[in-house]
């Protein structure tokens, strides 16, 4: 079974600086998704960005870009020129790409509690 | 927001009754998902289906049912709740099969006492 580890219980950043969340993760397959989840404090689940693990580019949209690092099973998140609506719990997840059997199944880590300073 | 919903959005009851949450969904998608919530352990699958009267368990199944009698509805039903089933609970769904991504109902915070 896959597992999914954030080992960064709480993070803090400046508005306007940058942060990274870490996540690793624990897998046999070789094709597989791995996911950036948002959950602001209104509880809603927002896909932040996602990774397919055949890329090797790593993906990015707007502020926010992952390091994928296949080979170390690494998927840190970057957060670029933090604002204060980024403030939120951020679970990073992986789903395998095994196809009609997987199902779309998604295995979360604990997540990590962003602070955004003024 | 996929058009998901869940009922009730708040529930508190008594150890050893039933309880069921319902999920509906209005683009007759066929995967969906119902997960739980728990500090310190992020977001766990409980059960899902992949069509109607198609299900499976999750990693958290033990004390949970699911049935699904038609497309848009996914019912998830505590049959005698326990302190332990305290939680949030979120329904997903899932666009298609191949890339597509999943998309979470705005979750139901259930309180046993």
């Amino acid at each position: 079974a896959q597992t999914v580890t954030q080992s960064q219980p709480e993070m803090s950043v400046q508005e306007a600086e940058t942060v990274t969340l870490s996540c690793t993760y624990d897998t046999s397959e070789s094709d597989y998704y791995l996911f950036w989840y948002k959950q602001p404090p209104s509880r809603q689940m927002i896909l932040v960005i996602r990774q397919e693990a055949y890329k090797q580019q790593n993906a990015t949209e707007n502020r926010f870009s992952v390091n994928f690092q296949k080979a170390a099973k690494s998927f840190s998140l970057k957060i670029s020129d933090s604002q204060l609506g980024d403030a939120a719990m951020y679970f990073c997840a992986y789903r395998s790409d095994g196809g009609g059997t997987s199902y779309g199944k998604l295995t979360f880590g604990q997540g990590t509690i962003l602070t955004v300073h003024p | 927001d996929a058009g998901i919903t869940q009922s009730p959005r708040h529930k508190v009851t008594e150890t050893g009754t039933p309880v069921t949450l319902r999920c509906h969904q209005t683009e007759n998608h066929r995967y969906m998902y119902w997960y739980r919530q728990d500090p310190g352990h992020g977001l766990r699958l409980i059960h899902y289906s992949y069509g109607v009267k198609d299900t499976d368990k999750g990693e958290v199944s033990d004390g949970y049912s699911v049935s699904r009698s038609k497309t848009e509805d996914f019912l998830l039903t505590l049959e005698s709740a326990t302190s332990s089933q305290t939680s949030v609970y979120f329904c997903a769904i899932r666009t298609g099969t191949g890339d597509s991504e999943q998309y979470f109902g705005p979750g139901t915070r259930l309180t046993v006492t």
